[in-house]
């Protein structure tokens, strides 16, 4: 049973409008989720992290909302750019752990 | 950033042979480390998290016995995939990090292919 889930295994979306990534877990107790970024071949790397004591994180382009009571979040990509097509994986982890369970991931395409 | 970097990043062997697969952390000092396995078009799984000095904690299913996890220094962890099977072929992520609760640096991956 997956306890994170990205129901959009793809998604394409044109430069410079907004990319919504979403993500649904099932695990209540879950406290930190996460969103990492993987190219092709090489490791995923760090976007955006949210704590469940919040509703939203933003970071430059980069905004991540927390819905807890739906189980639900979404990472919010604006203006997209065709360097940020790649595959996004949302994380989650139980007491702020290092133990991450992985969504599925989301592989993003961003046309000029 | 912190960067880990693991080797080979591909291997091909034969069924029946082990094969290890290096991580390390090159500008840090990595108190815990983590490997991850990836199917294709399917999430992350993460199958062991080592503590520097002490044994590893494999996650529910993961053979360890067939999947030996070796974190001798803190800049350097070993898994070692024994009398590999075509079943084994996957995408094996390091991951490591400087001290609990820290963030975790992704090692570009391992490709292993058992024929």
């Amino acid at each position: 049973d997956q306890q994170v889930k990205q129901n959009s295994p793809s998604l394409s979306v044109q430069e410079g409008r907004i990319s919504i990534l979403n993500c649904d877990y099932t695990n209540s107790m879950f406290d930190y989720f996460l969103w990492y970024k993987k190219y092709p071949a090489e490791g995923p790397t760090f976007l955006i992290s949210i704590s469940s004591i919040k509703d939203k994180n933003e970071d430059g382009r980069f905004t991540v909302f927390l819905n807890k009571s739906a189980k639900h979040l979404s990472l919010h990509i604006v203006p997209s750019q065709p360097g940020d097509s790649a595959v996004y994986f949302c994380a989650a982890s139980v007491n702020y752990g290092q133990n991450f369970v992985f969504g599925p991931g989301t592989r993003l395409s961003v046309l000029p | 950033g912190a960067v880990v970097s693991q080797h080979p990043s591909w291997v091909i062997c034969k069924s029946g042979t082990s094969v290890k697969i290096e991580c390390r952390s090159l500008d840090f000092q990595a108190t815990t480390m983590f490997w991850y396995r990836q199917f294709p078009k399917q999430s992350l799984m993460l199958m062991a998290t080592s503590n520097e000095g002490s044994k590893a904690t494999y996650e529910q299913g993961v053979e360890k016995d067939k999947f030996l996890i070796n974190h001798a220094s803190l800049t350097l962890s070993t898994l070692t995939v024994t009398s590999a099977h075509p079943e084994d072929s996957s995408f094996y992520i390091c991951s490591a990090s400087q001290a609990p609760y820290n963030e975790q640096f992704f090692g570009p991956g391992t490709r292993l292919t058992v024929l």
